[in-house]
């Protein structure tokens, strides 16, 4: 089964920890990305790779770190410095050719922080 | 930047009736424009998509249009069922590999 999985479904945590999130891909895709969504609003990216040991941010990255040692993993760690951390989080990838742009999203990951 | 933006946010319409949702962009370098259907807790399906250089594209019921001179493109859901109710989200690709997203539409189809 091709595709990207997101561990776990529900994550709860305390105020002031550090909690990372796990996304996975086995499609060969070189660009992986993550994004927030808070409800009813529209999906903000947090940061993207488009290949190994590389990384940008995105429009939202303060009190976030990702890493991307490997072609199919890219974690997101989401810091005690973020200031409303509580949100549904979404990792997709991506082709990274010329003409190649559509993003696969995994299930999500609902963090809650309290 | 580039700015993407939505209407209707919530749509109701009678099952087998049409639905339509549309979205504006800003920057006229963009030249694939997403659409993406997300149900409740799920991650958001690629539905149908199109590009800059076509002006109109259909798949079963659905279909997307685009007007690059005013900027805005259009789906367009035919023959509407339940299992349509779910949260639609346009996108636009900017000049990078980045997509920015409409904040969303919720189309409720009432049996």
């Amino acid at each position: 089964d091709g595709g990207i999985t997101q561990s776990p479904k529900y994550l709860f945590r305390k105020e002031g920890q550090n909690v990372t999130l796990s996304c996975e891909q086995n499609l060969n895709h070189d660009a992986m990305y993550w994004y927030r969504q808070d409800p009813g609003q529209g999906l903000r990216l947090i940061y993207y790779s488009q290949i190994v040991n590389d990384f940008q941010k995105g429009d939202i990255a303060e009190g976030y770190s990702v890493s991307r040692e490997k072609k199919e993993s890219f974690p997101l760690t989401v810091t005690s410095a973020q200031k409303n951390p509580t949100a549904f989080y979404l990792c997709a990838s991506s082709i990274q050719g010329a003409n190649s742009y559509e993003q696969y999203f995994g299930p999500g990951t609902r963090l809650t922080v309290t | 930047g580039e700015n993407v933006e939505q209407h209707p946010s919530t749509l109701s319409v009678q099952e087998g009736d049409s639905a339509v949702i549309k979205c504006t962009y800003s920057d006229s370098a963009s030249n694939y424009f997403p659409w993406y259907k997300q149900e409740l807790g799920k991650g958001p399906q690629l539905i149908i998509d199109i590009r800059s250089n076509v002006g109109e594209k259909k798949d079963q019921r659905i279909a997307v249009t685009l007007n690059k001179t005013a900027k805005h493109f259009s789906l367009h859901i035919t023959e509407t069922q339940p299992e349509d109710s779910a949260v639609y989200f346009c996108a636009a690709k900017d000049s990078s590999y980045k997509l920015i997203f409409g904040s969303g539409t919720r189309l409720l189809v009432r049996p």
